[in-house]
């Protein structure tokens, strides 16, 4: 049982490169999320999705984008990157409302490095 | 919004202290409330929860309990142990969005 997979677990980009940040869950999720974590700052939500073909912004999404074409993937893309953008990434997934208050499972995030 | 308040760290310990870490909360209605761990180089574990008021959620010692009144939602364990040490993360969810605290990280020397 995978659960939520993040690829990669590390890169290094240029500024101004472009990357997709890969994140499938196998758990049959409605709800994805992806969060940044910089030090002593907590998680920020950038985007989530209630299920397939709808998305939506959180608190920290300018400089992102996502897509939710199928359940299982929900990949976050960087068109630009800034130094601003370094930073761990985590995906996560959750069911939705309709199963009850249940928990969110988490991948072993992305560690980016802008330079 | 619904925003989480977390006790700041670091928090260093010796092994067997009593812990706190405190955490507040702000939001309408009836949030859920979470407690997450994170391990070095890890993703969140999901260390406990509780989805009413006075709910008191528990796990590996670790208890918690859903305070309406005082909008809080304190971290306890009574005798931690060195594999305790970890990052510790208060969080809220309402309908389908998580908000989560900054994170306390805790060390525990032997």
């Amino acid at each position: 049982n995978a659960g939520v997979t993040q690829t990669p677990k590390f890169r290094i980009l240029k500024i101004g490169q472009s990357m997709t940040l890969q994140c499938t869950q196998d758990m049959n999720h409605n709800y994805m999320y992806w969060y940044r974590q910089d030090p002593g700052m907590g998680l920020k939500l950038i985007y989530y999705s209630v299920g397939a073909g709808i998305t939506d912004k959180g608190e920290v999404p300018n400089g992102y984008n996502v897509s939710r074409s199928t359940t299982e993937d929900f990949p976050l893309r960087l068109e630009l990157a800034a130094p601003s953008q370094t930073s761990v990434y985590f995906c996560a997934s959750r069911p939705g409302l309709h199963m009850g208050n249940t928990e969110a499972f988490f991948g072993q995030g992305t560690r980016l490095t802008v330079v | 919004g619904n925003s989480v308040t977390q006790m700041e760290g670091p928090v260093t310990l010796s092994e067997e202290a009593f812990l706190t870490i405190n955490c507040t909360y702000t939001a309408t209605g009836y949030p859920s409330l979470f407690w997450y761990v994170q391990y070095p180089g890890e993703g969140l574990q999901l260390l406990l929860k509780a989805t009413k008021a006075d709910d008191k959620g528990s796990n590996k010692g670790f208890e918690a309990t859903y305070r309406k009144e005082t909008t809080s939602f304190h971290l306890e364990k009574g005798s931690v142990q060195v594999s305790d040490s970890a990052v510790y993360f208060c969080a809220l969810r309402k309908y389908e969005k998580l908000t989560f605290g900054t994170g306390t990280r805790l060390t525990i020397i032997p």
